[in-house]
């Protein structure tokens, strides 16, 4: 079991650029979470995906968004990149929703530097 | 309102007991966890208890559950140089989701 997965795990972009991130959650898993974690804090969340769909979205704007696809996977795209973009971004993926939605596996993220 | 809060540091001698404290505010029947970060890495899950419950026991990790209080806490037995790194206490928000809330992070040092 290859466990999540993400990619690529560094990137260096310019303010201005768009960026695609991509995640294959943990064999099993059909829900993908995205969360930014900026230096020296927890990790905030952006958005989850269930069957192709944004379930519920934190306090992010609209330059964040993403897409699963029908294999579980996801990808998390950002606009219009600004220097507070930087962070290390991760995703989690488990299983089913609601009271099933119990255990939480993260990637080990892809650190975005805006330049 | 969603909040986690921990103390940032903590140190200890290797061989000691190490705590690491949070408290929540959702006082809806959750699930609470404890991460590990190590440095470049993402996030471990440790452990995770439900708020019904008072303590949960794994290995070397114990979690204390204070419900009146909204207090967690993670207990490591027998602290190793390989335990320091950053610790995460979390709280599941209830609903079809999941989301998780997260404190910002204590950092454990663990002295040879």
């Amino acid at each position: 079991d290859a466990g999540v997965t993400q990619s690529p795990t560094h990137l260096i972009k310019t303010r201005g650029q768009q960026v695609t991130l991509r995640c294959s959650p943990k064999s099993g898993h059909d829900t993908v979470s995205w969360y930014q974690q900026a230096l020296g804090q927890g990790p905030q969340f952006i958005f989850q995906y269930y069957e192709e769909e944004e379930r519920q979205r934190g306090n992010f704007p609209d330059r964040f968004s993403g897409h699963q696809f029908p294999n579980y996977s996801s990808e998390l795209n950002v606009n219009a990149l600004l220097l507070g973009d930087s962070a290390l971004y991760l995703c989690a993926s488990s299983s089913g929703q609601g009271t099933l939605n119990t255990e939480a596996f993260f990637g080990q993220g892809t650190r975005l530097t805006v330049v | 309102g969603e909040d986690v809060e921990q103390s940032l540091f903590l140190s200890v001698r290797e061989g000691d007991s190490s705590v690491i404290n949070c408290t929540y505010t959702d006082s809806s029947s959750t699930y609470l966890y404890w991460y590990k970060q190590e440095p470049g890495a993402g996030l471990q899950l440790l452990t995770y208890i439900f708020s019904n419950m008072d303590m949960k026991q794994d290995q070397r990790l114990t979690v204390l559950l204070n419900k009146k209080d909204k207090h967690l806490s993670l207990r490591i037995a027998d602290t190793q140089t390989g335990d320091s790194a950053i610790y995460f206490c979390a709280e599941k928000i209830p609903g079809n989701t999941g989301k998780l809330i997260f404190g910002q992070g204590t950092t454990l040092q663990v002295k040879p």
